[in-house]
């Protein structure tokens, strides 16, 4: 079974502040998603990593795949109120059709 | 236009009952998901269809069924309701098995 461990699970920071947020498995992926989810709504999906070291870059937010494709990291610059949100990490395995495994969640609050 | 829409938004029900939760997406995807979410926040998958076949059925209690009439719609009946059926639900949708998910905005079912 694939687990992935998410931490932190709680965040609270001030606006302007740099934070990261991590993603670790024991088990290899193929690829990795992040998420992010406001109160009320579904999962929005942020970006997908698949090759081992990638780096992507979405406005102030960096992602980051493991090179053996085992964690990610999502950092965010310069937080802002509007980042507050669950961050979702999930990885999907070779043959897995579609399913996809889910971190436990970080829920992020970033005060004015 | 919503891209994957969910009825009702909260249900509110009894021990012993029986409901369901509809599922339709409009993006032309062939492949439906159901996710569970806990009070946790931890987001599980219990089944997923492609072209309206059966491919993920996750340890689901038998008392939920899903059907999918056709690739567009995935709905989710569940008999005799536990209170431990209380969590949001999630519908969910993808080209394919694709890893890029996108989400309805979930179902909070309340077992009273």
């Amino acid at each position: 079974t694939q687990l992935l461990e998410q931490s932190p699970q709680f965040l609270s920071i001030q606006e302007g502040e740099n934070l990261t947020v991590y993603c670790n498995s024991s088990s290899v992926f193929s690829s990795l998603q992040w998420y992010r989810q406001e109160p009320g709504e579904g999962p929005v999906l942020l970006v997908t990593v698949v090759t081992g070291g990638e780096v992507k870059k979405l406005k102030r937010l960096t992602f980051q795949f493991g090179d053996a494709r085992k964690d990610s990291s999502l950092h965010i610059t310069a937080a802002q109120p509007g980042d507050t949100g669950l961050y979702l990490c999930a990885g999907a395995g070779g043959t897995s059709y579609g399913k996809l495994t889910f971190g436990q969640g970080t829920i992020l609050t970033v005060h004015p | 236009d919503t891209a994957v829409s969910q009825t009702p938004k909260y249900l509110v029900t009894q021990m012993g009952n029986d409901k369901s939760i509809k599922c339709e997406q409009n993006l032309g995807h062939d492949t439906m998901y159901w996710y569970k979410q806990d009070s946790k926040k931890f987001l599980k998958i219990m089944f997923s269809y492609n072209n309206k076949e059966l491919i993920i059925n996750e340890t689901v209690p038998n008392r939920f069924s899903p059907k999918s009439p056709d690739k567009a719609h995935l709905n989710l009946h569940i008999n005799s309701l536990e209170l431990g059926d209380s969590a949001v639900y999630f519908c969910a949708s993808s080209v394919g098995y694709s890893w890029e998910q996108y989400f309805g905005p979930g179902t909070r079912l309340t077992v009273t």
